[in-house]
């Protein structure tokens, strides 16, 4: 499975735009990268995916370089409830399946 | 719209007792089922999945097993219990049927201490 490699941790103010980088040096062709973000004591959340092109959804929107070999994901105005783990994860239909693989993640702090 | 239920919320149990972790999903057909554990202060790590009834794929070694008796039921068990069994188990499900793109809803989790 394809890697990512992501800060440990990263902090924010408040109202103001956060972007949360990711490195996929290895993605293939057909991974489609992922994003979710886990809240203390919470199962994981979807926030977003794309392929190529940039995305977005309500949540937030996902930049992809134009070789796909890193992305950021971006809040537009962070608030307190946005401090959750982030995980950036690639996926590739195999086998049976799609799998999600979680790595450590990027621990996001929110200031007020 | 779809919902996911797991039981327990949380759990204590003595080593080398029996476990049953529920996960029940509505609202949808056919899902794919997950179970993944996270470890304290780790990620998590997926356990078992099955795109259908009776149809269980293993992804780790270990002192656990999964069943998948009905459609939108998915349960986790443990004959005996150890000390590593501690955690936080979710239970997932997706659609299953969009390559790559498929988007993985999790259970609220069981936190397990095994004492």
């Amino acid at each position: 499975d394809a890697k990512t490699t992501q800060p440990n941790s990263m902090e924010s103010n408040e109202e103001e735009p956060v972007h949360l980088p990711c490195n996929h040096s290895t993605i293939s062709g057909t991974d489609y990268i992922h994003w979710y973000r886990q809240l203390p004591s919470q199962g994981p959340e979807y926030v977003i995916h794309g392929l190529t092109s940039n995305v977005n959804n309500r949540m937030a929107s996902l930049a992809i370089a134009e070789d796909r070999k890193s992305s950021t994901l971006i809040l537009h105005r962070a608030t307190l409830r946005d401090a959750a783990v982030y995980y950036c994860i690639l996926m590739n239909y195999g086998g049976a399946t799609n799998k999600l693989i979680f790595g450590t993640g990027t621990l996001l702090a929110v200031q007020p | 719209s779809q919902t996911i239920h797991q039981w327990p919320a949380t759990l204590v149990q003595p080593v080398g007792s029996p476990l049953s972790l529920e996960c029940t999903v509505e609202g949808t057909s056919n899902p794919n089922l997950y179970w993944y554990r996270q470890a304290a202060g780790r990620g998590l790590q997926l356990l078992f999945y099955s795109v259908g009834i009776g149809q269980i794929s293993s992804e780790v070694p270990q002192n656990l097993s999964a069943s998948r008796p009905q459609d939108r039921q998915f349960i986790l068990s443990s004959k005996k219990l150890l000390l590593s069994d501690s955690g936080f188990y979710l239970c997932a499900w997706s659609v299953g049927s969009l390559a790559g793109a498929d988007t993985q809803y999790f259970g609220p989790g069981t936190r397990l201490t095994v004492l």
